[in-house]
C-alpha cells in the first residue's frame, strides 16, 4: 500500500463545475495535510493546508479532512480553465520524522470551456 | 519578500560528471528541504536541514549525493558520478511555522532540471 494515494486521473470537468480531488493516506499518526498545485513544467505551489477534522475554505477552494477514515479531499468550486494542473496531496507523517512530506502521485485536472 | 530561488534552472551533464545545485531559501525560514521529482510522480523527499544541521536523510540519498547548508543560509546539493537515473527535477523548499497553528508549511523553489546524457 502506498503511503499517500491519489487517483491519477485525468479528471475532466466543465468550466463552472465543482472539481473534487481525493487522497487517502496510510499513517494514522499524520498530523498535517497539504494540497499543492503544479502546472506543467513548474514547481508545486501550496494552495491549502489543513490540520483538524472538518472543512477549511479559502476562496474557491475547500479542503476536507477525516482522520478516522484517513481521507483528505480538495473541492474547487466554479472551476476555471486556469485551474487545469496537477494537484498533489502531501502528508507530514507522524513519529520522529521532522520535516519530510510524503506526496501522492498527483491528480491531473482538466477544466474545459 | 522574495521566494525560494534555485540555481541553475537547467543542467545538462554527461554520465560520470559531478554536478552541484544551489538553493536560497526565503530569508526568515530556518528549515530547508530537498526533493526529487520524476515525470508523472510526486516529489520524493531527499533531505532536511534545520539551520545548518542536517536532521533527516532519505534512503534515496545514496553516497553519491551530499548536501550542505553552511551557516544555515543557502544550501547545496552535489551529485557525484552522475547516472542517467539521476535525471529529474530537483526541488528545494523552505518552511515557516504558520501563525496560529504551529505547523510548518513548505514553499518550493522553481527547481533545477537535471538531464544526464
Amino acid at each position: 500500500q502506498k503511503e499517500v494515494e491519489q487517483n491519477s486521473g485525468p479528471l475532466s470537468v466543465p468550466e463552472g463545475a465543482i472539481a473534487s480531488l481525493n487522497c487517502t493516506y496510510s499513517d494514522r499518526g499524520s498530523q498535517s495535510f497539504f494540497w499543492y498545485r503544479q502546472y506543467s513544467g513548474k514547481s508545486p505551489e501550496l494552495i491549502m493546508s489543513i490540520y483538524s477534522n472538518g472543512d477549511k475554505e479559502d476562496g474557491r477552494f475547500t479542503a476536507q479532512l477525516n482522520k478516522a477514515s484517513q481521507y483528505v479531499s480538495l473541492l474547487i468550486r466554479d472551476s476555471q480553465p486556469s485551474d487545469s494542473a496537477t494537484y498533489l496531496c502531501a502528508v507530514k507523517p507522524g513519529g520522529t520524522s521532522y520535516g519530510k512530506l510524503t506526496f501522492g502521485q498527483g491528480t491531473i485536472l482538466t477544466v474545459h470551456p | 519578500d522574495t521566494g525560494v530561488s534555485q540555481d541553475p534552472r537547467h543542467k545538462i551533464t554527461k554520465r560520470g560528471q559531478n554536478v552541484t545545485f544551489r538553493c536560497d531559501p526565503i530569508s526568515e525560514h530556518n528549515r530547508l528541504y530537498w526533493y526529487r521529482q520524476t515525470l508523472g510522480q510526486g516529489p520524493e523527499f531527499l533531505t532536511y536541514f534545520q539551520n545548518e544541521a542536517q536532521l533527516e536523510k532519505s534512503r534515496l540519498l545514496s553516497d553519491r549525493f551530499s548536501a550542505e547548508r553552511p551557516k544555515g543560509s543557502f544550501s547545496t546539493l552535489e551529485i557525484q558520478r552522475t547516472e542517467q537515473g539521476d535525471s529529474a527535477m530537483y526541488l528545494c523548499a523552505s518552511s515557516l511555522k504558520a501563525t496560529g497553528t504551529g505547523f510548518y508549511e513548505q514553499y518550493f523553489g522553481p527547481g533545477t532540471r537535471l538531464t544526464v546524457t
